[in-house]
């Protein structure tokens, strides 16, 4: 049972490169999410998508974009990356009730 | 501003004794709340949530109280286990899970003693 995937795991950046992380859930969920964790900051929302073809920013949107391929599928793109990005980036759906996490994405942008 | 608090960093326990965790929360449009558990390299996991229309939850050894009034919620572990070891993040969602995502607290780090 995958659940909610993300890739890659690392990634290390140079300031000004652009990555995109990918997130597919197996679970037939309508709402996926992107935060980030730093360090004694809990996760914050980056963006959200309620549907498939619906996007929204979350509260820390800036330097970043998402596409919500299909229903499985909700990628978070850095276009420039900055080092204010260095972070772990977790994706997760929803049950309405309750969201389940992907295994996070560490980045360090340098 | 934070709309979820958890104002302790860190909680020492003794294994086999009680373990309690305390989340405050601002926003009154908060209806649902849940607690998740990470460990260390791994996604947040779900433990237990509780609707604002009840004040107790309990499942197995984990039990949540709410205090609407005082908007604030507790996670109660008892016995505490070293499994039990990680960081506890409270969140809060509004019109009963929300589309528009959780919102989290910093998370308390729980530390099981031997």
């Amino acid at each position: 049972n995958a659940g909610v995937t993300q890739t890659p795991k690392f990634q290390v950046l140079k300031t000004g490169q652009s990555m995109t992380l990918q997130c597919a859930q197996d679970m037939n969920h309508n709402s996926m999410y992107w935060y980030r964790q730093d360090p004694g900051m809990g996760l914050r929302l980056i963006y959200y998508s309620a549907s498939e073809g619906t996007t929204d920013k979350g509260e820390v949107p800036n330097g970043y974009n998402v596409s919500r391929l299909n229903k499985r599928e909700f990628s978070l793109r850095l276009e420039s990356a900055a080092p204010s990005q260095t972070s772990v980036y977790f994706c997760a759906s929803d049950a309405e009730t309750e969201a389940f996490f992907g295994q996070g994405t560490r980045l360090t942008v340098v | 501003d934070q709309q979820v608090k958890q104002n302790s960093p860190s909680l020492s326990v003794q294994e086999g004794r009680i373990s309690i965790l305390n989340c405050d929360y601002t926003n009154s449009m908060f209806d649902y709340f849940l607690w998740y558990k990470k460990y260390p390299a791994e996604g947040p996991t779900f433990l237990i949530s509780i609707s604002s229309i009840k004040d107790k939850n309990e499942d197995g050894r984990f039990t949540v109280f709410l205090n609407k009034s005082a908007k604030h919620l507790s996670l109660h572990i008892v016995p505490s286990q070293p499994g039990d070891s990680a960081v506890y993040f409270c969140a809060a969602s509004g019109l009963g899970g929300g589309a528009d995502g959780l919102t989290f607290g910093k998370g308390t780090h729980l530390i099981i003693q031997p």
